[in-house]
Formats: C-alpha cells, sequence, structure tokens
C-alpha cells in the first residue's frame, strides 16, 4: 500500500501568514485529499486534489484561504493563507490504498499547526 | 444528508471484557464504510473495511442495513486496543470523501 510523507510535522505561525504542507507519497495516485481535524473535532475534507486540473473544494472551504497544487502524480501541497487562530487545527493528507478506492484510504501523520 | 454518529465518547472495560463500539450512518445509497484507528502518538490507519467482511486484529464489523448500523465488535478486549476508533462512510459514489464520526476513545483497563 501507498506510504504518505508529510511535513512539516508541527509549526507555530503568527497570525497573518500562510504555511505551507507538503505531501509526498511513494506511488503514482490519481487522487489526493486534504482533511482538517479542529480540536477535539473530527476529520472534515477540505479538498480533493487531482493532477492536471484544480482542486475541488468542500462547502465552507475556498480556494483563497485553502490553495493547493498537484504538480505531479506523487505530490500535493496545501497552503493555509492569512491564518488566524481558528485554523489551529491537524492538517492531514490521504490517498486510497492499493487496489482501488473501494479499499479505503491511507492517511500521512499529519501537520499540527497552532497559530499565535 | 450524510452523516456518521458514534455515540460515544469514551468506552472504558477491562481487558477480557467484550468490546462494542457503536456505529450508525445516513445515507441514502449503498454505503463503504470503514473503521479506522489512531494509537497514541500513530498515524490514523484503517482497520476494517465492511466490504471485504474481514476480521483484523480479532475485530469484526457488520453492516446491518435495517438498523444503519456498522458497529465494531471484539470479544475479549486487550490493553493494546486501548485507542482511537474512527468510522467513516465513502459518500458521493466512492470520490475518496469520507465522512468521519467523531470517534470514540477505548480505554482498556488491566
Amino acid at each position: 500500500s501507498a506510504v504518505i510523507s508529510q511535513k512539516p510535522s508541527r509549526d507555530i505561525c503568527q497570525r497573518g501568514t500562510s504555511l505551507t504542507i507538503q505531501c509526498q507519497v511513494d506511488s503514482q495516485v490519481t487522487m489526493m485529499f486534504w482533511y482538517r481535524q479542529q480540536p477535539g473535532q473530527s476529520l472534515t475534507l477540505i479538498a480533493t486534489a487531482n493532477q492536471g486540473s484544480e482542486a475541488t473544494y468542500e462547502s465552507g472551504f475556498v480556494i483563497d484561504k485553502f490553495p493547493i497544487s498537484r504538480p505531479n502524480l506523487t505530490f500535493s501541497t496545501l497552503t493555509v493563507s492569512n491564518m488566524s487562530p481558528e485554523d489551529s487545527s491537524i492538517y492531514l493528507c490521504s490517498v486510497a490504498l492499493t487496489g482501488g478506492i473501494n479499499y479505503g484510504y491511507t492517511f500521512g501523520s499529519g501537520t499540527r499547526l497552532t497559530v499565535v | 444528508a450524510q452523516r456518521v454518529t458514534q455515540p460515544e465518547k469514551l468506552l472504558s472495560v477491562f481487558k477480557g471484557a467484550p468490546v462494542e463500539l457503536k456505529c450508525n450512518y445516513s445515507y441514502s445509497g449503498s454505503p463503504e464504510l470503514f473503521w479506522y484507528v489512531q494509537y497514541s502518538r500513530q498515524r490514523l490507519q484503517l482497520l476494517l473495511r465492511h466490504i471485504s467482511r474481514e476480521s483484523i486484529k480479532g475485530f469484526t464489523a457488520d453492516l446491518n442495513k435495517g438498523e444503519t448500523s456498522f458497529h465494531l465488535k471484539k470479544p475479549f478486549a486487550q490493553e493494546e486496543d486501548s485507542a482511537m476508533y474512527y468510522c467513516a462512510l465513502d459518500g458521493s459514489g466512492n470520490t475518496g470523501k469520507l465522512i468521519f464520526g467523531q470517534g470514540t476513545t477505548l480505554q482498556v483497563k488491566p
């Protein structure tokens, strides 16, 4: 199954700045997914990143706030822009497990972001 | 609306006792359901998928469409089972949009 490397693992950022999170997969995947887990909450899908097209954002998430890049089939970045303390969360990337979508998804180790 | 409900935030049992982690879902089509587990200081990992009808680490989960449930069970809990467990629904026709429940912390006491 695919192995995901995500970095940074954690960061403390000043409000108003931006942070780019990287996700590297050890095999080519069609779709990559970005999730957010706010403190004490469950995971919520932010967007789906497809190579060669714009990311598809879920309700409540916009490209200006969370721009995503997908330059190739093994890499994606999520930027959290103009950060505020409310953006303090764990951000995770995910890909479908080998065998196709019906077999589930694997996750990166997450980026714990604290905005001060 | 598509929704996953895990009614218990915390489930505490003694070692050797049976465990049932509850999960109910709301979905109009044929659901793809998963259980994920997160051990302390480890990443989220797939435990079970209903389509495979498998048993992993002694855990099983049966999809009950009549009750719209996908409860996770284990007959004899072990201390190493202590973790956070998430039930997840793959909505929107296998597009990768996982809808997660709130999670249940399982605490297995010695």
